[in-house]
């Protein structure tokens, strides 16, 4: 089975700083990779995903992230927050049950929470 | 296009009551997945549908249940409710059963007292 680590419950950043959100995860096979944000009393929204092809990934609202596969990390970057990137955001791994198709559910890491300073 | 909608946002129920819960996908959407978010285990997968068939489980109680319907809405039924099922359920749809988007609802918001 697989899992997901966020290594920080929560990070503080001033604004305009830069910021990363560590995640790695934990899979024996070929995974779909995921970061999605959740505001207060809303559901979650993708910011980016992984499924194959180049590493680097680019999102919405300026974030991109890296897969590394080696390290099995895939690590949330922005160069520069704003107060509105305050939220929960969580990294997501989805397993592939079998080549010909078909994947587990969503496995959630226990989120990140960005808060804003200004 | 109008996003994934759950109803009812917010339900208060107690002990040992049943709840019917409901998801209506996007348009199109054929894949809907079920998600149980609490404080101290988080987001944790309960099942998903596609063609109106159980496709994937999590590890839930057999007191955790679901449907679809052929129009792909979905349904979560919780019976034999315990304090512990107080939590945000989340539905989500996707497009195909190997969707690699997942888009998520607002919620529903469950108290059981």
């Amino acid at each position: 089975a697989q899992s997901v680590t966020q290594l920080d419950s929560q990070v503080p950043v001033f604004e305009e700083a830069p910021v990363e959100l560590r995640c790695n995860y934990s899979s024996s096979v070929s995974v779909y990779l995921f970061w999605y944000v959740q505001y207060p009393n809303q559901g979650l929204q993708l910011l980016l995903k992984y499924l194959s092809g180049s590493t680097l990934v680019k999102g919405i609202n300026g974030f991109e992230a890296e897969f590394n596969k080696s390290q099995t990390s895939f690590h949330l970057r922005k160069p520069s927050v704003h107060i509105s990137d305050t939220a929960e955001y969580f990294c997501a791994v989805r397993t592939l049950l079998y080549s010909g198709g078909g994947a587990d559910g969503l496995t959630f890491g226990k989120g990140t929470h960005l808060i804003i300073q200004p | 296009k109008a996003g994934v909608t759950q109803t009812p946002r917010y339900l208060i129920k107690t002990r040992g009551q049943q709840v019917t819960l409901s998801c209506s996908p996007i348009s199109g959407h054929r894949s809907v997945s079920w998600y149980q978010q609490t404080p101290g285990q988080g987001l944790q997968f309960l099942f998903e549908y596609f063609s109106e068939t159980q496709r994937n489980k999590g590890n839930f109680p057999g007191r955790f249940s679901g449907r679809q319907f052929s129009n792909s809405r979905s349904e979560m039924n919780v019976s034999t409710l315990e304090l512990g099922d107080s939590a945000l359920y989340l539905c989500a749809s996707s497009l195909v059963l190997t969707g690699d988007e997942q888009f998520f609802g607002p919620g529903t918001r469950l108290t059981v007292l």
